[in-house]
Parts: C-alpha cells; sequence; structure tokens
C-alpha cells in the first residue's frame, strides 16, 4: 500500500514548456486535491476532485489544468509553464476527515 | 474570503519552555486540522478538531478549537529539539463531510534550542 505518489521527485523546465505532474494513490479514495507550496507560505488549493470525472478550481488555477479519468489518478497539466510556477506541489487525497498528502513534486521554471 | 492567520511566524524556544501557536480564522468552520512539516519533506497530520471545545493531545503537543472565537491553538509543553519543524494550522470552510478544500495558514517555524 503506498498511499500518495508522486512523479517526478524534481522538475526544471524552461518557461513556455509544458508538462504533467503525475499523482497517484491506491487507497481508492475519491476525493484527490493539488497544492503549491511558496516559501513562507502555507499550501495553496490549485485544483481538486470529489470524483472521477469531476474537478473543479480552487484558490489558484490559473496556468493549471487537471482531468480525473479514473479514481487512482489526477494528474496535473502545466500548459506553458512561467517563472512563477516555481513552487513545490503537493498531491493529496480525502477520507473520513483525514488528508493524505503525496511526497511533493519540486518544480523550477528558468 | 476565508483568511487564516497564524501567530507567530517564528517562535524560538528553549528546551524545556512552554509556548503555545494561534491560530484564528475569518469564517466559520468546525473542523480544523494541524500538521507538522520537516524541512524539505511533505505534510504529517497532527490533529484533527472537529467540534467546538475538541481537546486533542499526543506527546508534548495538546490541540484546542474554540469555533465561537474562530480560534485554535498549539500547546507545546517542556519542549525539545526534535520538535522543530513547521507547524501549519489549516481549515475546511464547507460544512458537512469533510472536503478536500483546505485553506491553510501561512506555519510556524519552530526553532527548539538546546
Amino acid at each position: 500500500n503506498a498511499g500518495v505518489t508522486q512523479t517526478p521527485k524534481f522538475q526544471v523546465l524552461k518557461t513556455g514548456q509544458s508538462m504533467t505532474l503525475q499523482c497517484a494513490q491506491d487507497m481508492n479514495h475519491e476525493y484527490m486535491s493539488w497544492y503549491r507550496q511558496d516559501p513562507g507560505m502555507g499550501l495553496r488549493l490549485i485544483h481538486y476532485s470529489v470524483g472521477a470525472g469531476i474537478t473543479d478550481q480552487g484558490e489558484v488555477p490559473n496556468g493549471y489544468n487537471v482531468s480525473r479519468s479514473t479514481t487512482e489518478d489526477f494528474p496535473l497539466r502545466l500548459l506553458s509553464a512561467a517563472p512563477s510556477q516555481t513552487s513545490v506541489y503537493f498531491c493529496a487525497t480525502t477520507s473520513y476527515n483525514e488528508q493524505f498528502f503525496g511526497p511533493g513534486t519540486r518544480l523550477t521554471v528558468l | 474570503e476565508l483568511k487564516v492567520e497564524q501567530n507567530p511566524l517564528f517562535l524560538s524556544m528553549q528546551e524545556g519552555k512552554n509556548y503555545t501557536i494561534y491560530c484564528n480564522y475569518s469564517t466559520t468552520s468546525d473542523r480544523l486540522y494541524w500538521y507538522r512539516q520537516d524541512p524539505g519533506k511533505s505534510l504529517e497530520s497532527l490533529f484533527v478538531l472537529l467540534s467546538n471545545g475538541a481537546v486533542k493531545q499526543e506527546g508534548r503537543l495538546m490541540a484546542s478549537l474554540d469555533t465561537k472565537a474562530r480560534l485554535s491553538t498549539l500547546h507545546i509543553t517542556a519542549a525539545v529539539h526534535d520538535l522543530s519543524a513547521t507547524y501549519f494550522c489549516a481549515v475546511d470552510p464547507t460544512g458537512g463531510v469533510a472536503t478536500n478544500k483546505l485553506i491553510f495558514g501561512t506555519g510556524t517555524l519552530l526553532a527548539v534550542q538546546p
């Protein structure tokens, strides 16, 4: 039982490049979320999903897309990376009042 | 817009001392979380507080929730170096069933000095 996994752990992009951050969970949870963490700040919600086929925007959705075709996977897509998207990204699932966070992806956009 | 404020933002304390971290939030919520984060690591769940007056304790940490005052506290008793970390509170602004739309405070960086 791996819990919540994220790949890659680290990534460097150039401005304008696109990429997908992967998140997978094996706990069969319906709720999944993406957060970003910037220095000196708490986590901010980017997008979330309450089940396969259902997604919605959080606090800071601009520049990011998500889809949820299966219960297990919730990828986050950066369509055209910008330096302002340099951050640490955490995926999380929720079940019965508890949140489970993945290990994070550290992204740098040059 | 829901805001969650923590104070202090930075806390340097000596081993053996007691201190409290405060978490204020700006709208009604019955669900508050405390997390610990070590440098370069993910978030570790400490406490989930689900009702007014809830109090939970684990080791040297005790958390409480006052929903009427919109205030949660994390009390540290007889601090030890191993407690050095960043502590976050987070609020679920929705009622009813827990969701995954947490609003986080900015965190409190705790440094326990020998």
